[in-house]
């Protein structure tokens, strides 16, 4: 069984901070999805990455896929309080995601 | 909006009673998925479909639900006899078709919250 688990699993900082979170697995997968999901609300994608040691920056997001393919973090810059959400990482194999826990993250102004 | 769309958004049911979802996935996606998400946990996948084709269900899928998408492109989630339990955001996603599509980003809907009471 493939699983995900995302640090930390709470995370309240004040407006203006830079935060990183964390989704580490127990296997390789073909490629990580990162969504960030609102109350009562569908997950929307944020980024997908796929090759080891892969970077990508959206905006104030910087998303970062481990060397060996099993872990990734999300780092946030200067957080505003529109970032607050669940952040959910989510692993793509046989064209089925599994999904961690989620971060949720709430950014106080 | 061409996006994922999904009908109710929100369910109150009494337990016994039998409910239906629908979700129509974006247009040109020939996969469509269906997951259910509790309180702090993250998505559980339940089923997909590649067009009319239900190619796998998870063991979450019990024989009370049954999941549909005879013409290959709305899809029906039915859950029969409903359980307390059962209370759970219901998600729909899609994907769009090719033996790479896009490594697996697939698009959500708004979902179905239901409440059995």
């Amino acid at each position: 069984t493939q699983l995900l688990k995302q640090s930390p699993q709470f995370l309240s900082i004040q407006e203006g901070e830079n935060l990183t979170v964390y989704c580490n697995s127990s296997s390789v997968f073909s490629s990580l999805q990162w969504y960030r999901q609102e109350p009562g609300e569908g997950p929307v994608l944020l980024v997908t990455v796929v090759t080891g040691g892969e970077v990508k920056k959206l905006k104030r997001l910087t998303f970062q896929f481990g060397d060996a393919r099993k872990d990734s973090s999300l780092h946030i810059t200067a957080a505003q309080t529109g970032d607050t959400g669940l952040y959910l990482c989510a692993g793509g194999s046989n064209y089925k995601l599994t999904f961690g826990k989620g971060t949720l993250l709430t950014v106080n102004p | 909006d061409t996006g994922v769309s999904q009908d109710p958004r929100h369910k109150i049911t009494k337990r016994g009673q039998n409910v239906t979802f629908r979700c129509d996935p974006i247009s040109e996606h020939n996969r469509l998925y269906w997951y259910r998400q509790t309180l702090g946990q993250g998505p559980e996948f339940l089923t997909y479909f590649q067009n009319e084709a239900q190619l796998e269900k998870s063991r979450l899928l019990s024989d009370r639900f049954s999941a549909e998408r005879p013409k290959g492109s709305f899809s029906t989630l039915e859950i029969q006899r409903t359980e307390q339990g059962d209370s759970a955001m219901y998600l729909c996603a899609s994907l769009s078709p090719g033996p790479l599509p896009l490594y697996n980003e697939q698009f959500f809907g708004p979902g179905t919250r239901l409440t059995v009471l």
